[in-house]
């Protein structure tokens, strides 16, 4: 079944504490991309892929990292979290040689950074 | 300006209604448009793509005025099962990058 795979589904950490949230896709698509979405905000691209070893800044890149070491997966990183970065997030990933094309979602991560 | 505006709503229906969501861009380099659908705590999922000459889907149908930058979603015949908030998404490409802009949302609640 093609799908777009985030973990953990929900976190509660403290500030400060370093965290990983993983997401994988098995549809071999180049583009791939983390949103954090909060209420009247709506989604908002945190960073984006468009290749292996190809990363860039989305809307919101402060206090995150990411890597493109392997086409499937994309690991959005916080070094040191803190409260205002509680939201939930999607990774979100589509083929990049037709760019019109829609993106596929990941069920979501709910993270609350204490 | 928000690039991509949404009326909040909610938008409070009886079933069996018909109803209309609209949605404005601001960038005119805008390429492609969808509509997404999100349930309450669940991930966005393409309800349909946005074409210029007008697209049906079941009961769904939108529309793509370009001149005037706007995008519609009409749902005839509400099902308590549409309930959810409906994403107007843009897509725009320059060169070989894409970039996709999410509305806030309209939130619809069909009720018996």
């Amino acid at each position: 079944e093609a799908q777009v795979t985030q973990n953990p589904r929900y976190l509660i950490t403290v500030t400060g504490k370093k965290l990983t949230v993983t997401c994988s896709q098995n549809m071999n698509h180049e583009y791939m991309s983390w949103y954090r979405q909060d209420p009247g905000l709506g989604l908002r691209q945190i960073y984006y892929s468009m290749n292996v070893e190809v990363t860039d800044k989305g809307d919101v890149p402060e206090g995150y990292k990411v890597s493109r070491k392997e086409k499937r997966n994309f690991p959005l990183i916080l070094e040191s979290p803190s409260p205002n970065q509680t939201s939930l997030y999607f990774c979100a990933s589509r083929t990049q040689r037709w760019s019109n094309q829609p993106q596929h979602f990941g069920d979501g991560t709910r993270l609350s950074i204490l | 300006r928000k690039e991509v505006e949404q009326d909040p709503g909610p938008f409070n229906v009886p079933e069996g209604a018909t109803v209309a969501f609209n949605c404005t861009y601001s960038n005119s380099a805008s390429q492609s448009f969808f509509w997404y659908r999100q349930d309450c705590r669940k991930e966005p999922k393409l309800l349909m793509s946005v074409y210029s000459s007008g697209n049906e889907d079941g009961r769904f149908t939108a529309q793509l005025n370009r001149a005037s930058q706007y995008i519609s979603l009409l749902i005839r015949d509400s099902k308590l099962s549409d309930s959810a908030t409906y994403l107007c998404v843009v897509n725009i490409v320059t060169g070989t990058a894409s970039k996709l802009t999410f509305g806030t949302g309209t939130r619809l609640q069909v009720t018996l």
